[in-house]
C-alpha cells in the first residue's frame, strides 16, 4: 500500500491549526493506520495509533482522524515545538510502509 | 522504562554483509510478548520497513529486501539482531530499531524506538 502525504510542507504561524493528510492507494482499516512526529536528530515517535488513539503522553492538541483511504492528523494550536516531519505509515498489509513525510515549519 | 540501543559498525565494503545489534533495556525480550522490528532510513528520505520477529518461528520481511535479510533474537542477550547481506552504497542509511504498538500483533506500529546507528556503505 502506497501513502501519499499531503502538503510537502505547511507553513504555519503558532496558535493555528495544522491539518495533515494521508491517502493510502487502497481501502485499509482504521486499526492499521499510525502517525509519527520526527525532529532533526532523532528517532519517530508515535502520536497516534489506530488512526485517532493518542499514544502515551502525546498531548490532546494532537488527533488523527479517518477511515478507508484518507487519514487526517490534526494540530488543533500549534505551538514551536511542533516544528517537525511528520509520517503517517500503515500496517495493514505487508509490506509494512509509510508516507514520504509533510514538514511542519513555525513562523 | 524500556530503552532500545542500536550498535553496528559504521562503515561496510560494498558487497559485504551487515551485522546490527538492537539491545534492550528496562525490559526482557523473553517476556515481553511483543514483536520488535527494524526500519531504516537514507539520508534526507523517508522510512522502510525491513523486518520484524517475534521468535524464531515468527518473523516478517520487506519482500523487497527479503533475500539479503536475516532477523533473529537472542533472548540470553536480550538482543534483536539484523544482518543485511551484499550490501551496495543504496543501503547507507540510518538504521533504527523498535517495538511494535500491540501485543502479539506484527500488523501494529512502532511504539518504543532506539536512536538509530548511522551506516555507511563506501570502499
Amino acid at each position: 500500500i502506497v501513502l501519499t502525504q499531503s502538503p510537502g510542507t505547511l507553513s504555519l504561524s503558532p496558535g493555528e491549526r495544522a491539518t495533515l493528510s494521508c491517502r493510502a492507494s487502497r481501502s485499509l482499516s482504521s486499526d492499521y493506520l499510525a502517525w509519527y512526529q520526527q525532529k532533526p536528530g532523532q528517532p519517530p515517535r508515535l502520536l497516534v495509533y489506530g488512526a485517532s488513539s493518542r499514544a502515551t503522553g502525546i498531548p490532546d492538541r494532537f488527533s488523527g482522524s479517518g477511515s478507508g483511504t484518507d487519514f487526517t492528523l490534526t494540530i488543533s494550536r500549534l505551538e514551536p515545538e511542533d516544528s517537525a516531519v511528520y509520517f503517517c505509515q500503515q500496517s495493514g498489509r505487508s509490506p509494512l510502509t509509510f508516507g514520504g513525510g509533510t514538514k511542519v515549519e513555525i513562523k | 522504562q524500556l530503552q532500545l540501543q542500536e550498535s553496528g559498525p559504521g562503515l561496510v565494503k560494498p558487497s559485504e554483509t551487515l551485522s546490527l545489534t538492537c539491545t534492550l533495556s528496562g525490559g526482557s525480550i523473553s517476556t515481553n510478548n511483543y514483536y520488535w522490528g527494524w526500519i531504516r532510513q537514507a539520508p534526507g528520505s523517508g522510512l522502510e520497513w525491513i523486518a520484524s520477529v517475534y521468535d524464531s518461528s515468527s518473523t516478517y520481511y520487506n519482500p523487497s529486501l527479503k533475500s539479503r535479510v536475516t532477523i533473529f533474537v537472542d533472548t540470553s542477550k536480550n538482543q534483536i539482531s539484523l544482518k543485511l547481506s551484499s550490501v551496495t552504497a543504496a543501503d547507507t542509511a540510518m538504521y533504527y530499531c523498535a517495538r511494535h504498538v500491540e501485543a502479539y500483533n506484527v500488523w501494529s506500529g512502532f511504539y518504543v524506538w532506539g536512536q538509530g546507528t548511522l551506516v555507511t556503505v563506501s570502499s
